[in-house]
């Protein structure tokens, strides 16, 4: 039971190219997260997927798109990377309980990436 | 519109004194409460959470909180810290009525002296 993963763990783009982070969880959540973390600032909320086949936008979408590919996997794509979106990206899970609420998360690793 | 505060950026505690990271929140509604730590290079951990019922929780690794709705905090505390302890702490609050969205305080870096 490995939880949430995420690849890559590290990556490092040029201003303009573009990128796939992959997340996956095997503990059958039905809820999934993109965080981005920020020095001070904590986690902010970039897209969450509430169930296979629905994506919505949290605090910080702009510059980013995601893909629930199935219930066990959530992809976030920078298309056109800039030097603002340097931060370490977490993937989290959730799962869903008794009136359609969720409840603890739990997050991946996380993935390094610097836009030079 | 939900907020999390941590007033305190840093807390420096001795080895075998009690801890406490402080947090407050604001939601239009009840509110879920949580406490996630995070050591260095890894993600974030799940220590403890309020749902309803009994305002003292515990959690792992020795941690509990209290929720205290008159004055909106949910404080983390630990009867007798740790050097192992030292690390990241956040505080996170979800709205029940407000959807899936979950909001994170900025962190409170715990320094357990030996």
């Amino acid at each position: 039971n490995a939880g949430v993963t995420q690849t890559p763990k590290f990556q490092v783009l040029k201003t303009g190219q573009s990128m796939t982070l992959q997340c996956a969880q095997d503990m059958n959540h039905n809820s999934m997260y993109w965080y981005r973390q920020d020095p001070g600032m904590g986690l902010r909320l970039i897209y969450y997927s509430a169930s296979e086949g629905t994506t919505d936008k949290g605090e910080v979408p702009n510059g980013y798109n995601v893909s629930r590919l199935n219930k066990r996997e959530f992809s976030l794509r920078l298309e056109s990377a800039a030097p603002s979106q340097t931060s370490v990206y977490f993937c989290a899970s959730s799962e869903m309980i008794a009136g359609g609420s969720t409840d603890t998360q739990y997050f991946g690793p996380g993935t390094r990436l610097t836009v030079l | 519109a939900q907020s999390v505060a941590q007033p305190e950026d840093q807390v420096n505690v001795a080895e075998g004194n009690p801890l406490t990271v402080k947090c407050t929140y604001s939601v239009s509604g009840n509110p879920y409460l949580f406490w996630y730590v995070q050591y260095p290079n890894r993600g974030l951990q799940f220590l403890l959470k309020y749902i309803t019922g009994d305002n003292l929780v515990k959690g792992s690794y020795g941690f509990e909180a209290e929720f205290n709705k008159s004055q909106t905090s949910f404080h983390l505390k630990k009867p007798s810290a740790l050097v192992s302890d030292s690390a990241l702490y956040f505080c996170a609050v979800r709205d029940r009525n407000y959807g899936q969205n979950f909001v994170f305080g900025p962190g409170t870096r715990l320094s357990v002296l030996p």
